[in-house]
C-alpha cells in the first residue's frame, strides 16, 4: 500500500528564518511529487511538481527535491514571511493508480513576526 | 494559469435533505476530476475519479447511491450528496488536471464546500 508522510505535523519558526518541511513516501515507483498550500477553510494552491525524473523544482522563495532511492522529499523556504503561515501538503502520483493523488498529513506552519 | 471553479463555497442543509455542489474548469478541459474530502485538521481523502461521459470509479468504503458524480461535460462535474445526515459535514474539494500530459500534468483544486449538516 502506497502511503505519503509528513513530519513534523506543526512547526512554528520566527520570521526570517529558512526552513524545511519532510515528506516520506514508501513506493519509489512515484511518477511525480506535488507540493500544495492550503489556508484554512480554502481549497488547495499547487505550489511546485517534481517529475520522478527531476531532483528539484524552484520557484521564488520556495525549492522542492525528490529522491526515489529514499523516498523522501523536502519544501524548502528561505527567509520565511508571516504570509507563509498555512498547511502544507505534499502529494504522489503513482503509476499504478491512474493519476490519484495520495496525500500526506500535512505540516502546519506558524511563521511568527 | 488553470483554475478550477467550485460552487457553491459553504451550504448548510437540513437532515434528510439532498445537496449538489458543482466543480467547474474555468480554461481548459478535464476528461478527469477527482473528488476528495477532508475533515478538520486532517488531510485529504480521495472518494472518487470522475470521467467525462462515464460513470466515475469509487474508492473502497465510499458509497456510490449517496454521493452522486456525473460528469456530463468537459468543463463540468457535479457531486450530489443524497439524503445528508450531519456525519456528511466535511469539506469537499474537487480537483482536475490542466494540460495534454495527463497524469505528468499538475493538479489544480478548486476552493472547496463547506457542508453542514443539521
Amino acid at each position: 500500500k502506497q502511503e505519503v508522510t509528513q513530519i513534523p505535523a506543526a512547526l512554528s519558526v520566527p520570521e526570517g528564518e529558512n526552513l524545511v518541511l519532510n515528506c516520506s513516501f514508501t513506493d519509489s515507483a512515484i511518477y511525480n511529487l506535488q507540493w500544495f498550500r492550503q489556508d484554512p477553510g480554502k481549497g488547495l494552491t499547487s505550489l511546485l511538481l517534481i517529475q520522478s525524473s527531476q531532483r528539484e523544482q524552484t520557484s521564488g522563495r520556495l525549492n522542492a527535491s525528490l529522491d526515489k532511492s529514499s523516498g523522501r522529499s523536502t519544501l524548502y523556504i528561505a527567509a520565511s514571511q508571516p504570509g507563509d503561515s498555512a498547511t502544507y501538503l505534499c502529494a504522489g502520483a503513482y503509476y499504478n493508480q491512474g493519476g490519484k493523488l495520495i496525500f500526506g498529513q500535512g505540516t502546519e506552519l506558524s511563521v511568527k513576526p | 494559469g488553470a483554475v478550477v471553479s467550485q460552487h457553491p463555497s459553504w451550504v448548510i442543509c437540513k437532515s434528510g435533505t439532498s445537496v449538489k455542489i458543482e466543480c467547474r474548469s474555468l480554461d481548459f478541459q478535464a476528461t478527469t476530476m477527482f473528488w476528495y474530502r477532508q475533515f478538520p485538521k486532517q488531510s485529504l481523502m480521495l472518494m472518487a475519479t470522475s470521467n467525462e461521459g462515464s460513470k466515475a470509479t469509487y474508492e473502497q468504503g465510499v458509497e456510490k447511491d449517496k454521493f452522486l458524480i456525473n460528469h456530463a461535460s468537459l468543463t463540468l462535474s457535479t457531486l450530489t450528496v443524497t439524503s445528508a445526515h450531519p456525519e456528511d459535514s466535511s469539506f469537499y474539494i474537487c480537483s482536475a488536471r490542466a494540460g495534454r500530459q495527463g497524469i505528468s500534468s499538475p493538479l489544480h483544486f478548486g476552493n472547496g464546500t463547506r457542508l453542514t449538516v443539521t
